[in-house]
């Protein structure tokens, strides 16, 4: 157990609907990373929170935000889902202090029907 | 451009015997990290082993080592006596960014399946 919680853990919705992905990092972990894993893309950066603010982004689509909130947890929201953006989805947090090893929730596994 | 290269779609080796999955990267940074994830087919992403640029030493942790070549910018790695349970896929990861800074983030290669018979 790595410490990071997702939510949900299976998720199948329709073409054009949104839906929000929830994630809580490992205790005092202040960075908050989303990573889409597709079978044509791999593994891919979407986005990166450190302690509340946006500091990185990575090939996250327009129809996709994200946020953290005060108490460190983090949603993503994707809207207008296509076929295409069925994946896995990770969170993964870091204490930015040590390796800066990630450590990896489970995942949130998305089909778009 | 692809910073992290793994070359081997698919790797097989028998029980109790090592297995090397090869793993090169690209950068002009001067401190940076490396790491090899291994995920079973459940889905989740486990953290194996860890190398600094400025380590000295290959790192080990316990069936796990890994081969830094710096020179050839090689991260292989190295699985002592294989088991059932090593069969996964297996990603080699490197962090871009300066550690403490706030800002980091891993770039992966696209992975590489071992599978282990008996």
């Amino acid at each position: 157990d790595s410490g990071v919680t997702q939510t949900p853990k299976h998720l199948i919705t329709a073409t054009g609907q949104r839906v929000t992905l929830r994630c809580s990092p490992r205790s005092g972990d202040l960075s908050v990373y989303w990573y889409q894993q597709s079978l044509d893309q791999g593994l891919q950066f979407l986005i990166q929170y450190y302690n509340g603010e946006e500091r990185a982004k990575g090939n996250i689509l327009e129809r996709f935000s994200a946020q953290q909130f005060p108490d460190l947890h983090s949603e993503l929201n994707l809207s207008s889902l296509e076929l295409g953006d069925s994946a896995l989805y990770f969170c993964a947090s870091s204490e930015q202090v040590n390796t800066g090893e990630l450590f990896f929730g489970e995942g949130s596994r998305l089909t778009v029907l | 451009a692809q910073k992290i290269t793994q070359t081997q779609p698919g790797m097989f080796v028998q029980e109790k015997e090592a297995v090397t999955l090869d793993c090169t990267y690209d950068t002009s940074d001067q401190s940076y990290g490396l790491f090899w994830y291994k995920q079973p087919s459940s889905g989740e992403m486990i953290f194996l082993i860890y190398q600094g640029s400025y380590d000295e030493q290959n790192a080990t942790e316990g069936r796990y080592s890994l081969n830094f070549q710096k020179a050839r910018k090689s991260a292989n790695l190295v699985i002592s006596a294989s088991q059932l349970g090593d069969s996964a896929m297996y990603f080699c990861a490197m962090r871009e960014g300066q550690k403490n800074t706030g800002f980091q983030k891993l770039v992966f290669g696209t992975g590489t399946r071992l599978l282990v018979s008996p």
